[in-house]
């Protein structure tokens, strides 16, 4: 099953503004990792959040961790028309060899 | 740096016939291995994962199976396919050194069952 759910499932901005989606979960996690794949594509990491860690940044991409609540934020900004994508947070649980998705945010910049 | 290879690409398949999909992997040794399946627009399945040669967890029982013949091949199969196994076929690996990182992920293959 999906640990992580992603809110909004869609979301379109126009091009130059902010975008932000969210993550939440539900078990203790050792990190919390978000993917971008556009269509018809395999999955591109973006960043990863270790659970002792609370706001990450890169480039254009600001990732928070809310471990209390059990979720995570990620914000770009300056949206550009290439950002148009899926995004998936996955998080990595302890004592597992494998990271557990969430079902997408599905983002479109309008140019 | 590491590179995922799947193939086909694309395949479209009668229901009842049988599927292999290959996925290699360059530039790492001893990586974990996953399959993934995606149904349109819609999240990530984790399928199957290998830690090694022939160390293989399912994940979801259904009329798939998995096999790592090599360290850096990991093969989807099934002896009939069904409608429902339609969808999006990722491959990715994560290198594993004591604590999981990111994955990379392969182009995938799309399989259309008729």
């Amino acid at each position: 099953s999906q640990q992580g759910e992603e809110d909004p499932q869609a979301l379109s901005i126009q091009e130059g503004e902010n975008a932000t989606m969210n993550c939440s979960y539900k078990t203790s996690i050792n990190n919390l990792q978000w993917y971008r794949q556009n269509s018809g594509r395999g999955l591109v990491h973006l960043i990863l959040i270790r659970s002792n860690e609370r706001e990450k940044h890169s480039g254009r991409l600001r990732v928070t961790l809310d471990t209390s609540k059990k979720s995570s934020s990620l914000l770009i900004t300056a949206s550009r028309a290439a950002d148009t994508a899926s995004y998936f947070c996955a998080t990595d649980n302890f004592g597992n060899e494998k990271l557990t998705f969430g079902t997408g945010t599905r983002l479109t910049i309008i140019p | 740096s590491q590179t995922i290879h799947q193939w086909p690409a694309t395949l479209v398949q009668p229901v009842g016939s049988p599927l292999s999909l290959e996925c290699t992997v360059e530039g790492t040794s001893n990586p974990n291995l996953y399959w993934y399946r995606q149904a349109a627009g819609r999240g990530l399945q984790l399928l199957f994962y290998s830690v090694g040669i022939g160390q293989i967890s399912s994940e979801v029982p259904q009329n798939l199976s998995a096999s790592r013949p090599q360290d850096r091949q990991f093969i989807l199969s099934s002896k009939k396919l069904l409608l429902s196994d339609s969808g999006f076929y990722l491959c990715a690996l994560a290198v594993s050194s004591g604590r999981l990182g990111e994955q990379f992920f392969g182009p995938g293959t799309r399989l259309t069952v008729l």
